[in-house]
Order: structure tokens, then C-alpha cells, then sequence
């Protein structure tokens, strides 16, 4: 099992749809998590934290779920700006490392 | 936030040329730098953690004399592609984060790599 499975998708949405996507991690030792977005042939840019009690980013909204061991990401209202690939990040201390997930392709068409 | 900067952006070279890779912190200090190389559609694959003052961790399967890491001060960590070869072509991104493990990293522009 990979330490960090994401849905590789691709989503293909149109203009306006809501759209979540899915990440879970295999340490219950992780200690903080990110949504990067990466756009193609571009480096990736930190999106949003996510936090134990949810928070949200105008149409972005993230949630944790430690019990289930997973984060997750929604896009409300969604714009063909927001084509790109989402990477889920899991840190940890105890010399757990930041691991990247290999990302969920979006595409919203007009 | 948090700026990296990450330099040259695209180097295009010959076989056998040897090819260095500067990334700096510009507004933290970065005890610890990632070096992470990505190929067409596939996700970042994180190659080696450097350090500050000490020598760099590489991961498995990536040889640490073939990508010289040097991390001299707390702003500036490079990456040297030794005797690069046209399988060593791919997206060499760099990233940092500050002295709390669990703040997220921020990444460079990255360096587009094409040896001929």
C-alpha cells in the first residue's frame, strides 16, 4: 500500500460543477497535510493547509478525517482555471518525511 | 510567503557535460532543502534531503555520486548532474521550508533539463 493513494482521475468537470477529490495516508503518526496544485511543466504551489477542524479558501474547502485517515478537497463553482493536477502532502515528525501523492488530473471544460 | 528561487530554468546541454543547479531560500532560512526530479506525467520523486552543514540524504535508488548536493549556508543549497546523459533529462525541482517540519515546503520554478 502506498504511504499516500490518491484517485489519478482524470476529472473531467464542467464550468460551475463541484468537484471533490479524495486522498489517504497509511501513517497515523502524520502530523500536518497540504493540498499543493501543479500546473503542466510548472512546480508545484501550495494551495492550502489542512486542519483538524476543516478550513476553507473561498470555493476551496479542505477537511481532515484522522480516523479514517484521510484529507479531502473541495471545489465549488468550478472555473477552467482550476485545470491542473492537486497533489495531497503528508508530513510527520519522527523523522517521518513530506510525501507527496502522484496527484489527481482535473480538467473543466466550458 | 515564502520564496524560493531556483536557477537556471532550462538548460539544454551535450552528453558527458556536467550541470549545476542553485536553489536559495530568498526570505527564510532553510536548515533543510529537497531535491526532487519529475518526469512527463509521473509524480515528483523525491531524490535526495540536504542539510546545512552536513551531507545530503539520498534516497534509494539514486546515486550520490552522480548528483552532488552541497548545502554551504542556510539560504543556498545546489545540485550537480555529473557526466549527465540524455536518460538524466527530466524537471528538477527544488524546496524548503523553515526550521518546523510540519510547515509546508515551498518550491522553486524548477529546472528543465534536456541533454542531447
Amino acid at each position: 500500500r502506498k504511504e499516500v493513494e490518491q484517485d489519478p482521475g482524470p476529472f473531467n468537470v464542467p464550468e460551475g460543477a463541484t468537484v471533490a477529490f479524495n486522498c489517504t495516508y497509511s501513517n497515523s503518526a502524520s502530523q500536518s497535510f497540504f493540498w499543493y496544485r501543479q500546473d503542466c511543466r510548472k512546480e508545484p504551489k501550495l494551495l492550502m493547509s489542512v486542519y483538524s477542524s476543516g478550513n476553507e479558501d473561498g470555493r476551496f474547502t479542505a477537511q481532515l478525517n484522522r480516523a479514517s485517515q484521510y484529507i479531502s478537497l473541495l471545489i465549488r463553482d468550478s472555473k477552467l482555471s482550476d485545470s491542473a493536477t492537486y497533489l495531497c502532502v503528508v508530513n510527520g515528525g519522527g523523522g517521518f518525511k513530506t510525501i507527496f501523492g502522484a496527484g489527481t488530473r482535473l480538467f473543466v471544460k466550458a | 510567503g515564502a520564496v524560493v528561487s531556483q536557477h537556471p530554468s532550462r538548460v539544454i546541454c551535450k552528453s558527458g557535460t556536467s550541470v549545476k543547479i542553485e536553489c536559495r531560500s530568498l526570505d527564510f532560512q532553510a536548515t533543510t532543502m529537497f531535491w526532487y526530479r519529475q518526469f512527463p506525467k509521473q509524480s515528483l520523486m523525491l531524490m535526495a534531503t540536504s542539510n546545512e552543514g552536513s551531507k545530503a540524504t539520498y534516497e534509494q535508488g539514486v546515486e550520490k555520486d552522480k548528483f552532488l548536493i552541497n548545502h554551504a549556508s542556510l539560504t543556498l543549497s545546489t545540485l550537480t548532474v555529473t557526466s549527465a546523459h540524455p536518460e538524466d533529462s527530466s524537471f528538477y525541482i527544488c524546496s524548503a521550508s523553515g526550521d518546523n517540519s510540519n510547515q509546508p515546503q515551498h518550491f522553486g520554478d524548477g529546472t528543465r533539463l534536456s541533454i542531447l
